[in-house]
């Protein structure tokens, strides 16, 4: 089993809709959870962060946490074509060990 | 700040011959990390350093690879002898701790081609 699971895609959504992006880790010691954007051809740049369990909201990101269920999932609000990229969720694992899943493409159509 | 730097951003070279990859991580900053990706595995962490010290090299794929960090401005991921499998964008990324938990930022990438 792979440390950070992410559907690969893509997903498509129309512009302004709600794009849900999910992500599963298998150590249910990890504390800290990411989420960072990558454009083709880019290095990949940090979102949204997530320590506890719940929501956490800036502008039109939501993360979510479930530590029980060892799942993070990120939601974009009001997509807009700009946020056509891949979206990897990482994961501290300790020692300041970053795992990253494969990633999410998500394509927004006009 | 110029962000982390890298060099060369692409290099192409044939099988068997020596590649040097370096990378100067943000000022201040006391982790640096190099992570390898692909479209087959993703975003791989090869190694990372804390205050110039390797902590983690478990993801070094074999004795052909190695990465040096002489001081806080600097470091290198050499792979002698290279092998086409070793085609990928290599990135380094740098981060301070804060809050408890780590933010990386990631230079531009070396785009690798062994043939």
């Amino acid at each position: 089993q792979k440390e950070v699971e992410q559907n690969s895609g893509p997903l498509s959504v129309p512009e302004g809709a709600i794009a849900s992006l999910n992500c599963t880790y298998s150590d249910r010691g990890s504390q800290s959870f990411f989420w960072y954007r990558q454009y083709s051809g880019k290095s990949p740049e940090l979102i949204m962060s997530i320590y506890s369990n719940g929501d956490k909201e800036d502008g039109r990101f939501t993360a979510q946490l479930n530590k029980a269920s060892q799942y993070v999932s990120l939601l974009i609000r009001d997509s807009q074509p700009s946020d056509s990229a891949t979206y990897l969720c990482a994961v501290n694992t300790g020692f300041q060990k970053l795992v990253f899943g494969t990633g999410t493409r998500l394509l927004v159509s006009p | 700040d110029a962000g982390v730097i890298q060099s060369p951003r692409h290099e192409v070279t044939e099988m068997g011959q020596e590649v040097t990859l370096r990378c100067k991580p943000i000022s201040g900053h006391d982790y640096l990390f190099w992570y390898r990706q692909t479209m087959m595995r993703g975003l791989e962490l090869l190694i990372y350093f804390n205050n110039n010290v390797p902590i983690d090299d478990s993801g070094m794929p074999e004795d052909r690879f190695s990465a040096k960090m002489p001081n806080a401005s600097f470091s290198t991921l050499k792979i002698q002898p290279s092998e086409p499998r070793d085609s990928a964008v290599y990135f380094c990324a740098s981060s301070f701790y804060a809050s408890g938990a780590n933010v990386l930022t990631f230079g531009a990438g070396s785009r690798l081609t062994v043939l």
